[in-house]
């Protein structure tokens, strides 16, 4: 089965700043990559996803992620940040061997400063 | 665009309380499940479904049951609620294409 490790649980920056969300997950075998954001008391939101194809995933919101097969990571990105950025991000990986079922990461609360 | 509905945004119930927690898609997906998250311990599935009366446990299902009468509907059952199970609920269903799961706005559980 999978696991997913996001490095950082809290991640602070000042609005307008670059940000990067790492992500990693433990198998190499053919997978299915998540990024959700869950804004305060609310459900996530689907923030990009990759199935196949281009290594580079543009989502919602400015947000881009890069699958990296070989590092078994898929971390997200953003060039300048907003306040209203403020949020958790999930990044989740379909669980493999024939199961649909997702695998979440801890999460990475994100905190944008004026 | 896909819709997931919960019946309480707050819910506060009282210790032994049998709690039931609805959940809706109006998508015609096969596969629902239910999560509760914690601070620091990220979304843990309870259980999920592949098709009306099937059921799979998931990682985390002591204390829990649930029922799926009809393909839109999925219920999260609390036989008798202790407070150790306060927390959000989330429920989601699936495509069976992509994976994607989609979410509702969750249910903040207190149990007093």
């Amino acid at each position: 089965a999978q696991s997913v490790t996001q490095l950082d649980s809290q991640v602070p920056v000042f609005e307008e700043a670059p940000v990067e969300l790492r992500c990693n997950y433990s198998s190499s075998v053919s997978v299915y990559l998540f990024w959700y954001v869950q804004y305060p008391n609310q459900g996530l939101q689907l923030l990009l996803k990759y199935l196949s194809g281009s290594t580079l995933v543009k989502g919602i919101n400015g947000f881009e992620a890069e699958f990296n097969k070989s590092q078994t990571s898929f971390h997200l990105r953003k060039p300048s940040v907003h306040i209203s950025d403020t949020a958790e991000y999930f990044c989740a990986v379909s669980d493999g061997g024939g199961s649909e079922k997702l695998v979440f990461g801890k999460g990475t609360k994100l905190t944008v400063n004026p | 665009d896909v819709k997931v509905t919960q019946s309480s945004r707050y819910l506060v119930k009282r210790t032994g309380e049998k709690v039931f927690l609805e959940c809706v898609q109006d998508m015609d997906h096969e596969n629902m499940f239910w999560y509760r998250q914690d601070p620091g311990l990220g979304l843990r599935l309870i259980y999920f479904s592949y098709d009306v009366k099937m059921k799979e446990k998931g990682d985390i299902p002591e204390g829990y049951s649930v029922s799926r009468e009809k393909k839109e509907r999925f219920s999260l059952i609390l036989e008798s609620a202790s407070t150790n199970q306060t927390s959000m609920y989330l429920c989601a269903s699936q495509t069976g294409i992509s994976y994607e799961q989609y979410f509702g706005p969750g249910t903040r559980l207190t149990v007093t």
